[in-house]
């Protein structure tokens, strides 16, 4: 596609309930990035994958959090028993490393609402 | 370690004037790309725009540019011109070389009044 797409764009969910976030990247680009935005603050890493490589999950804020890509395409991000704190903006970005363009696209983000 | 600062919270500006946004950082790299991400009520992360450490001219595009102080470790944003449609949160990122990881200033929240 055109751009970075992430479905669903909201997300209303039920505290101790699981929901999975998806995010389709700009074709062709290798890496995937996850973010967490809370309300009124910057960007918090999440995850990061890059082509065939192990995942950097150094950010996930707990076990409840897993991502997941196949191949260089569809990411979803997991959330177990999500809690309030959950609720925030999650963002994904793709980019291609190795070019000299390093710059990462954003998606729309999907809004959650834990209530 | 890195780390980017925006040190103005919000800023609002009439519109046609020109306003600078702040922002400073710190690497110990000698290679690192600085970028200027947009975000307006639509939440949508759009780049504004981006300049290569190795690179001495600043960047421009259309009303933006920017005043990129290497040695001082400074990258302000100068919008030219405003227009409504700049009213966003402007965010200030680094990214170093050696890790793809974007480090990401505060924000600042800027309103174009009419």
């Amino acid at each position: 596609g055109a751009g970075v797409s992430q479905s669903p764009s909201n997300k209303v969910t039920e505290k101790g309930k699981d929901v999975e976030l998806r995010c389709d990247p700009i074709s062709g680009h290798t890496a995937l990035y996850w973010y967490r935005q809370r309300l009124g603050q910057g960007l918090e890493f999440l995850i990061y994958f890059q082509g065939n490589s192990a995942p950097d999950k150094s950010g996930l804020p707990s076990d409840r959090f897993s991502a997941e890509r196949t191949g260089e395409s569809v990411s979803t991000l997991t959330i177990q028993r999500t809690q309030q704190e959950d609720s925030a903006v999650y963002l994904c970005a793709s980019s291609n490393p190795g070019l000299e363009d390093e710059t990462q696209y954003f998606g729309p983000g999907t809004r959650l609402l834990v209530l | 370690a890195q780390t980017v600062t925006q040190s103005q919270p919000e800023m609002s500006v009439q519109e046609a004037e020109t306003v600078t946004l702040s922002c400073t950082y710190d690497t110990s790299e000698n290679n690192y790309y600085l970028f200027w991400y947009k975000q307006p009520p639509s939440r949508q992360m759009i780049l504004v725009i981006r300049q290569e450490a190795y690179k001495q001219q600043n960047a421009t595009e259309n009303r933006f540019s920017v005043n990129f102080q290497k040695a001082a470790k400074s990258f302000s944003l100068k919008i030219s011109d405003s227009q409504l449609g700049d009213t966003a949160m402007y965010f200030c990122a680094l990214s170093v070389d050696s890790n793809y990881q974007l480090i990401w200033g505060a924000g600042t929240k800027l309103i174009i009044k009419p």
